[in-house]
C-alpha cells in the first residue's frame, strides 16, 4: 500500500502565509489521485477543506486553497488566524483505495 | 439536517467480532459511497473502507482485508462495518463519513473501539 508523506509540523504567524504539502510514494501526484484535505481540532471530528485537488465547500475560509505544486498536493494558507491552529491531513485516492497522510500539525503562533 | 450517528462500539478480545452501524438521517444512504475512517487517539486518521453507490463495489486498506466487511441496509439507511479476528491495534475511535458526490461533507461522532484481553 502507498505511503503518503507530509510535513510533522509547521509554524505559521498570524496574518501569514504557510503551505502544507502532501507527497506519494508511487511517484507525483496528480489530480487523478483526487486530493482531499481536512482539518481537524482536538476533540472533533475531521471536517473537509478541500477536495479534488482545489474545490472547496461551502464552509471552506476563502483564505484556504489547494493545488498541484512540485509534484505533490498542497494546501495554502494565505492571511492564517489564530483558529486555524490544527492538524491538517491529506488523502489520496489509489485506484479505489484511499490513505491518509500522517497529519500536519500546524500552529499559529 | 444530515447527521450520520456511529454505534456498536466497545471492548471486545483480541480474536473477537464487533459489528459497527453507521445510521444516516437527513438524507438516503444508497444515494452515496460512504466510507469508514478510524483513529486511535492522539495520532492520525486512517482510511478503512469504502462502499459504493449502487453496493457492488467494496474496498478495504490492507490492514483489514478479509477481516473487516462493509456493507449497508437501505430500509434502515444504516451502514455497517463487520469487525472480525479482531487484534490489539484495531484499537481506534471509528467514523463513518459520507463521500461522493458529498465530497466527505459530513462524518459522524465516532465510536471507540477497544480490543484488549
Amino acid at each position: 500500500q502507498a505511503v503518503v508523506t507530509q510535513e510533522p509540523s509547521l509554524t505559521v504567524s498570524p496574518g501569514g502565509t504557510v503551505t502544507l504539502t502532501c507527497g506519494s510514494s508511487t511517484g507525483a501526484v496528480t489530480s487523478g489521485h483526487y486530493p482531499y484535505w481536512f482539518q481537524q481540532k482536538p476533540g472533533q471530528a475531521p471536517r473537509t477543506l478541500i477536495y479534488d485537488t482545489s474545490n472547496k465547500h461551502s464552509w471552506t475560509p476563502a483564505r484556504f486553497s489547494g493545488s498541484l505544486l512540485g509534484g505533490k498536493a498542497a494546501l495554502t494558507l494565505s492571511g492564517a488566524q489564530p483558529e486555524d491552529e490544527a492538524d491538517y491531513y491529506c488523502l489520496l485516492n489509489y485506484s479505489g483505495a484511499r490513505v491518509f497522510g500522517g497529519g500536519t500539525k500546524l500552529t499559529v503562533l | 439536517e444530515v447527521q450520520l450517528v456511529e454505534s456498536g462500539g466497545g471492548l471486545v478480545q483480541p480474536g473477537g467480532s464487533l459489528r459497527l452501524s453507521c445510521a444516516a438521517s437527513g438524507f438516503t444512504l444508497s444515494n452515496y459511497r460512504m466510507h469508514w475512517v478510524r483513529q486511535v487517539p492522539g495520532k492520525g486518521l486512517v482510511w478503512v473502507s469504502r462502499l459504493n453507490i449502487d453496493g457492488s463495489s467494496t474496498t478495504y486498506a490492507d490492514s483489514v482485508k478479509g477481516r473487516f466487511t462493509i456493507s449497508r441496509d437501505n430500509a434502515l439507511n444504516t451502514l455497517y462495518l463487520q469487525m472480525n479476528s479482531l487484534r490489539a491495534e484495531d484499537t481506534a475511535v471509528y467514523y463513518c463519513a459520507r463521500g461522493y458526490p458529498a465530497y466527505y461533507d459530513s462524518w459522524g461522532q465516532g465510536t471507540l473501539v477497544t480490543v484488549s484481553s
